[in-house]
């Protein structure tokens, strides 16, 4: 079956630091890669997405690349605001079954400080 | 509203009882997806409906959970007998079918507490 492990935490941060949020998953078909983030108080929306190999997402400055060679889409973002303290969750669907099914790491906690 | 749409946002209720937990998706979007999220952990799939059937409810733990969606918009996620392990975030999302890349659009979530 379909799975995503990503880097635990709370990951906390100094503003303008690099942020790496690693991501692997185990998929039997060919997926799609996402990245919802959980801002306080709101409900989980969509950052970024790939689609294919080597496709780059980006979104707000974040950045992940589709890793097929090593099931990755690690998050990236070159410096990081106090505005970015959130929950971050990479996922996953089969376009071939059911686009919409999702599997979802367990989240990373991301907290910025001024 | 042009989200997705949720009620209650919280729910406490005593081990035994019925729950029911509504959804209203974005306005034209056919599939409508409820998920379940655990404390620390990530949204789990529990069941899809593709306008009103339910085309895969694989991820429902148990009978006590069921959804309807008669009119292929709004559904409900009704829990009978609840057990204290029930307690979790529901999450409903909907999507546009047939486009896209499965991105899904949540809504803010049912906090369901059983005493």
């Amino acid at each position: 079956g379909n799975s995503v492990t990503q880097m635990e935490g709370p990951v906390t941060l100094s503003e303008e630091a690099f942020l790496t949020i690693n991501c692997t998953y185990t998929a039997t078909g060919y997926p799609s890669l996402f990245w919802y983030v959980q801002y306080p108080g709101e409900g989980l929306q969509l950052l970024l997405k790939a689609t294919k190999a080597d496709d780059k997402g980006s979104n707000k400055g974040f950045e992940a690349t589709y890793r097929k060679e090593t099931t990755s889409f690690h998050l990236e973002k070159g410096s990081v605001q106090v505005s970015d303290s959130a929950v971050y969750f990479c996922a996953l669907s089969d376009r071939d079954t059911n686009a919409g099914k999702s599997t979802f790491g367990d989240g990373t906690t991301l907290t910025v400080k001024p | 509203g042009a989200g997705v749409s949720q009620t209650p946002s919280n729910k406490v209720t005593e081990k035994g009882k019925y729950v029911e937990l509504r959804c209203d998706p974005i306005s034209g979007h056919t599939a409508l997806y409820w998920y379940r999220q655990s404390l620390g952990q990530g949204p789990e799939f529990l069941i899809y409906f593709q306008g009103t059937g339910a085309a895969d409810d694989s991820g429902l733990p148990n009978d006590r959970f069921f959804a309807v969606r008669p009119e292929g918009s709004v559904s409900t996620l009704k829990i009978q007998r609840t057990e204290r392990g029930d307690s979790a975030v529901y999450l409903c999302a909907s999507s546009e079918w047939g486009r896209g890349t499965g991105e899904l659009f949540f809504g803010e979530g049912s906090r369901l507490t059983v005493l």
